[in-house]
């Protein structure tokens, strides 16, 4: 049990273009999920809060208008980086938050995204 | 504010056994957790200790003392899968329960 999904798993785009990270939770629902981005050899930094039918809550710092977050369903969010840029390039990590299982976090695979 | 240590590497031998130590100074604390990290891959959920004292899982156990601010990992009879970063990461009771994480400790595991 407590699987999420995460796709794709890997993307190459060009500069200026947007890029849609889908996370999605397999056999449990989520009203919470979280984006995070880890840069190599560092941990994990939480950018934003995904609440299933309201606005998402961003970290200090992250551009709320560049990083575009949809949570539509218990099992859906998205993540769309607009306008990529070469810095934007990270590891992209979404987690689920199953409220049935003492509010574990459980994490997606991960999106590895390299802006050329 | 939130603060969260952990040493940055250790190694230890196949079949010994390892202590990662994880101290955190924060407010509104709603539990502990562990990860464990392969390296280009996501989190695996390993623990979670809200209350003080010993929670064994196998070969894993993690341990709490919340007047300390103090857990740690111990991980026995290590194998070399072991190898991996181990994230300790503190919950807090805000409304959506974030998780806020420490720098990881990358363990080595040598035969």
């Amino acid at each position: 049990g407590a699987v999420v999904s995460q796709h794709p798993s890997r993307v190459i785009c060009k500069s200026g273009t947007s890029v849609k990270i889908e996370c999605r939770s397999l056999d449990f629902q989520a009203t919470t999920m979280f984006w995070y981005r880890q840069f190599p050899k560092q941990s994990l930094m939480l950018m934003a809060t995904s609440n299933e039918g309201s606005k998402a809550t961003y970290e200090q710092g992250v551009e709320k208008d560049k990083f575009l977050i949809n949570h539509a369903s218990l099992t859906l969010s998205t993540l769309t980086v607009t306008s990529a840029h070469p810095e934007d390039s990270s590891f992209y990590i979404c987690s689920a938050r199953d409220s049935g299982h003492t509010d574990t976090q459980y994490f997606g695979p991960g999106t590895r995204l390299t802006v050329l | 504010g939130q603060n969260i240590d952990q040493p940055t590497e250790m190694t230890a031998t196949e079949g010994a056994i390892v202590q990662i130590n994880c101290t955190y100074q924060t407010s509104g604390f709603n539990g502990l957790f562990w990860y464990q990290q392969h390296a280009g891959e996501a989190p695996t959920f390993l623990s979670y200790n809200v209350l003080d004292g010993l929670e064994e899982k196998g070969r894993f156990s993690s341990f709490l003392s919340r007047s300390k601010g103090y857990s740690y990992l111990l991980l026995k009879e290590l194998q070399m899968k072991d190898s991996a970063s181990y994230l300790c990461a503190v919950s807090h009771n805000t409304g959506f329960q974030k998780l806020v994480f420490g720098t990881g400790t990358r363990l080595l595991v040598s035969p």
